[in-house]
């Protein structure tokens, strides 16, 4: 079992409120990814990091923001939260150097309801 | 096109059976393949790497074939376990990882 950890599991907040979805991993892993997932619908990239103060925004646009300053901490924040950011985020990482280091592990999601 | 394609299912197959799922990516620079499963609003986990020369682990057999660019997961003797989304998996350069968008599978008694 791949060590990531997401939280919080479920949120459920306001339009307008700044929220952040912390992700955290043990395994010393290098490379860090955002996911955006709707129900029944596939992952999207939104924002990935290859290690400390680097990151890089993805293939879908967001309007969120992640920074790097430890290697296990990869959080992404919500300035002003609103209903169109309701949707499941999920947080992966891998140790990115080759062949099996290219294999993604998923924390299990934060699923965020704006109201 | 989408970078990575899947037939989206559902299978519907009887306990026992053996499924393939298809899987056909459009970049030729593409470097790593995977297959993933993902069970309703869980996370998707690593079911196998995909490597040149095909590989088996236990029940389930991948194959690559980059002339056609083309992927697929061969599933025996299927368990009421099995079911769920397959997700085939594609990295191409030092991006990360492109998904398709799944096959669903739903294994009957």
């Amino acid at each position: 079992e791949a060590d990531i950890y997401q939280t919080p599991r479920y949120l459920v907040i306001g339009t307008g409120k700044k929220i952040t979805l912390e992700c955290s991993q043990t395994m010393g892993h290098d490379k860090m990814y955002w996911y955006q997932q709707d129900p029944g619908m596939e992952l999207h990239l939104i924002h990935y990091s290859y290690g400390v103060n680097s990151t890089e925004k993805g293939d879908l646009s967001s309007e969120s923001t992640v920074s790097r300053i430890r290697t296990e901490h990869f959080p992404l924040t919500l300035e002003s939260a609103r209903p169109s950011h309701t949707s499941q985020y999920l947080c992966a990482s891998s140790a990115g150097t080759g062949g099996a280091g290219y294999e993604q592990y998923f924390g299990p999601g934060t699923r965020l309801t704006v109201t | 096109r989408k970078e990575v394609e899947q037939d989206p299912g559902p299978f519907n197959v009887p306990e026992g059976a053996t499924v393939a799922f298809n899987c056909t990516y459009s970049n030729s620079a593409s470097q790593s393949f995977f297959w993933y499963r993902q069970d309703c609003r869980k996370e998707p986990k690593l079911l196998m790497s995909v490597y040149s020369s095909g590989n088996e682990d236990g029940r389930f057999t991948a194959q690559l074939n980059r002339a056609s660019q083309y992927i697929s997961l061969l599933i025996r003797d299927s368990k009421l376990s099995d079911s769920a989304t397959y997700l085939c998996v594609v990295m191409t350069g030092r991006r990360a990882l492109t998904f398709g968008s799944g096959t669903r599978l739903q294994v009957q008694p």
